[in-house]
């Protein structure tokens, strides 16, 4: 059971370069997440998915796509990179809130730091 | 709109010491879920402690207990014995009752001193 898994852990894209990140998770989790945090920012919610199919946005989406074509992946996508996002970016999943045996928790990848020149 | 305020940036305590955390809050809903997150240097987020709205008695977790203060907002996580191992960045966390969306504060950077 190795939880979220993030891939890559660190890349450097250059600006107008595109890119996607992949978030994996094994828990069978209705709902998966992406977060960037910054200093001083704590985390923001970027895009969410409450199901295969589906995605949402959040606080703050813009310059990002997302896809859940499976349930257990989320990727996010950056079209064209710019040097604001710069930024470590987290994934997390979790059950729907009051779901049977849901623990109503976020379970957390790694992270993925990206630097854009 | 749902705020968190973490209001001290950092903090130190001693081995063995106990230290308390502060988190306040801003929401117009009357259910909803509270959470504490340690953050290592590795960077993973891991889950301390939750605490749910509807529920009076304040949560516990070994070493780690909070007091929610419902009316005023308030939801401070205290540590008691502290471990070296302690030593992290601390986020709290709001999650509304619906959407399972997570609002996060700034986070304190917690140092345990031998």
């Amino acid at each position: 059971n190795a939880g979220v898994t993030q891939t890559p852990k660190f890349r450097v894209l250059k600006t107008g370069q595109s890119m996607t990140l992949l978030c994996a998770q094994d828990m069978n989790h209705e709902y998966m997440y992406w977060y960037r945090q910054d200093p001083g920012m704590g985390l923001r919610l970027i895009h969410y998915s409450v199901g295969e199919g589906t995605t949402a946005k959040g606080e703050v989406p813009d310059g990002y796509n997302v896809s859940r074509l499976k349930k257990q992946n989320f990727l996010l996508g950056l079209e064209s990179a710019a040097p604001s996002q710069t930024s470590v970016y987290f994934c997390a999943s979790s059950d729907p809130l009051l779901a049977p045996g849901s623990t109503d928790t976020q379970y957390f990848g790694p992270g993925t730091r990206l630097t854009v020149l | 709109a749902q705020t968190v305020t973490q209001s001290q940036p950092e903090m130190s305590v001693q081995e063995a010491e106990t230290v308390t955390l502060s988190c306040t809050y801003d929401t117009s809903e009357n259910n909803y879920y509270l959470f504490w997150y340690k953050q290592p240097p590795s960077r993973q987020m891991i889950l301390v402690i939750r605490q749910e709205a509807y529920k009076q008695q304040n949560a516990t977790e070994n070493r780690f207990s909070v007091n929610f203060q419902k009316a005023a907002k308030s939801f401070s996580l205290k540590i008691s014995d502290s471990q070296l191992g302690d030593t992290a960045m601390y986020f709290c966390a709001f999650m509304k009752h619906v959407g399972n969306q997570f609002y996060f504060g700034t986070g304190t950077s917690l140092t345990v001193i031998p």
